[in-house]
């Protein structure tokens, strides 16, 4: 299976820590994806990482990418209770036309 | 970005029935169309890719036969579930955008077989 694996599956933290969720996988990559959902919703687009690229901000999101590991971080700062989600990383595997989800991190932030 | 409709967002039906979910992108011209399936706190699993105007073309361990894509315009493609049974159970997703590019979800739709 090309599948990525994600860590921590689950965390639980109060609103204001940080969450750092890890991301893995298998095949040289084009870009890495980080993506959230909702329960029972669809998939909202986060950031994109380029391969040629290390480390991306947006906001309270931080992405790092080392393509030679194969794996990627995402941190979210001064978390709150909204963030409270599924985050999935995907990747599109160089000479593949389609993303690769992981197996994605739930994160439940408590007031 | 693109929105994305589904339609229904969610359907109970009998075993044995066809289902038919169709995915609208709103706003965004999409020769390209996906359509991912994902289980209870599971990830996304991409079932086949539709194509506008053309076949789709369907990953290793889909029934195409099963799950019937058709992609007749830019902004429209259905995903319909032929002889459902309670293992189709699940959540539909389907996304525009280029793979290499930020992809748009629709909301999903939860199908219950009974």
């Amino acid at each position: 299976s090309q599948q990525g694996e994600e860590d921590p599956q689950a965390l639980s933290i109060q609103e204001g820590e940080n969450a750092t969720m890890n991301c893995s996988y298998k095949t040289s990559i084009n870009n890495l994806q980080w993506y959230r959902q909702n329960s029972g919703r669809g998939l909202v687009h986060l950031i994109l990482i380029r391969s040629n690229e290390r480390e991306k901000h947006s906001g309270r999101l931080r992405v790092t990418l080392d393509t030679s590991k194969k794996s990627s971080s995402l941190l979210i700062t001064a978390s709150r209770a909204a963030d409270t989600a599924s985050y999935f990383c995907a990747t599109d595997a160089q000479g593949f036309q389609k993303l690769v989800f992981g197996t994605g991190t739930r994160l439940l932030v408590s007031p | 970005g693109a929105v994305v409709s589904q339609h229904p967002s969610w359907v109970i039906c009998k075993s044995g029935t066809s289902v038919k979910i169709e995915c609208r992108s709103l706003d965004f011209q999409a020769t390209t169309m996906f359509w991912y399936r994902q289980f209870p706190k599971q990830s996304l699993m991409l079932m086949a890719t539709s194509n506008e105007g053309s076949k789709a073309t369907y990953e290793q361990g889909v029934e195409k036969d099963k799950f019937l894509i058709n992609h007749a315009s830019l902004t429209l493609s259905t995903l319909t579930v032929t002889s459902a049974h309670p293992e189709d159970s699940s959540f539909y997703i389907c996304s525009v955008g280029q793979v290499q590019e930020t992809q748009y979800f629709g909301p999903g739709t939860r199908l219950l077989v009974l």
